[in-house]
């Protein structure tokens, strides 16, 4: 199957900073991809759709100004978490569609 | 929008039996369904899909089935191991949104030895 590289696979950041997470489609390219959220012991939450050359479609209640989605290429799109607070904590993972989604291995994101 | 409800939330079962997890969705404009299994601390992984003009699938001793009149779809294991232990999701998506799914709740899996 494809390969979706998700990049750093964990990280601690301190409240107030920002963080940026890499989603690269290796063999493959994506027009789309699309970053989930992901709480303990739950499904995936999609927090937007990322669309290469394009403003990122956010969904219902997911604030875009906090959440900054770039996909300036077809194999890259990146997810930047300004201002981080603890309540940000949590797994992130993007996918990359080409017929089908295929998922990165995800970011553990620890705010502190 | 699309709904999709996952049955059982946690499954146990004995090495070599078999596991059945379901699915119903509401929209009939879905014609895509997948299935990933997520292992923990990892981003989930495509085992099988299965799309509307096909009422059933096969790849080793994982299989879907789609009942499209009843809104349903399942996922069989057959000769279940230890390392079919992890967290399966099924989505449900609709052809004309480029990727957009909706996924289930998930079921935890467990496999004994």
């Amino acid at each position: 199957g494809a390969v979706v590289s998700q990049h750093p696979s964990r990280v601690i950041c301190k409240s107030g900073t920002s963080v940026k997470i890499e989603c690269r489609s290796l063999d493959f390219q994506a027009t789309t991809m699309f970053w989930y959220r992901q709480f303990p012991k739950q499904s995936l939450m999609l927090m937007a759709t990322s669309n290469e050359g394009s403003k990122a479609t956010y969904e219902q209640g997911v604030e875009k100004d906090k959440f900054l989605i770039n996909h300036a290429s077809l194999t890259l799109s990146t997810l930047t978490v300004t201002s981080a607070h603890p309540e940000d904590s949590s797994f992130y993972i993007c996918s990359a569609w080409t017929g089908k989604a295929f998922f990165g291995q995800g970011t553990r994101l620890t705010v502190v | 929008g699309e709904n999709v409800e996952q049955h059982p939330s946690t499954l146990s079962v004995q090495e070599g039996d078999s596991a059945v997890i379901k699915c119903t969705y509401s929209d009939s404009a879905s014609n895509y369904f997948p299935w990933y299994k997520q292992e923990l601390g990892k981003g989930p992984q495509l085992i099988i899909d299965i799309r509307s003009n096909v009422g059933e699938k096969k790849d080793q001793r994982i299989a879907v089935t789609l009942n499209k009149t009843a809104k349903h779809f399942s996922l069989h294991i057959t000769e279940t191991q230890p390392e079919d232990s992890a967290v399966y999701f099924c989505a449900a998506r609709m052809g004309t949104n480029a990727g957009k799914s909706t996924f289930g709740d998930g079921t935890t899996l467990t496999v004994k030895p």
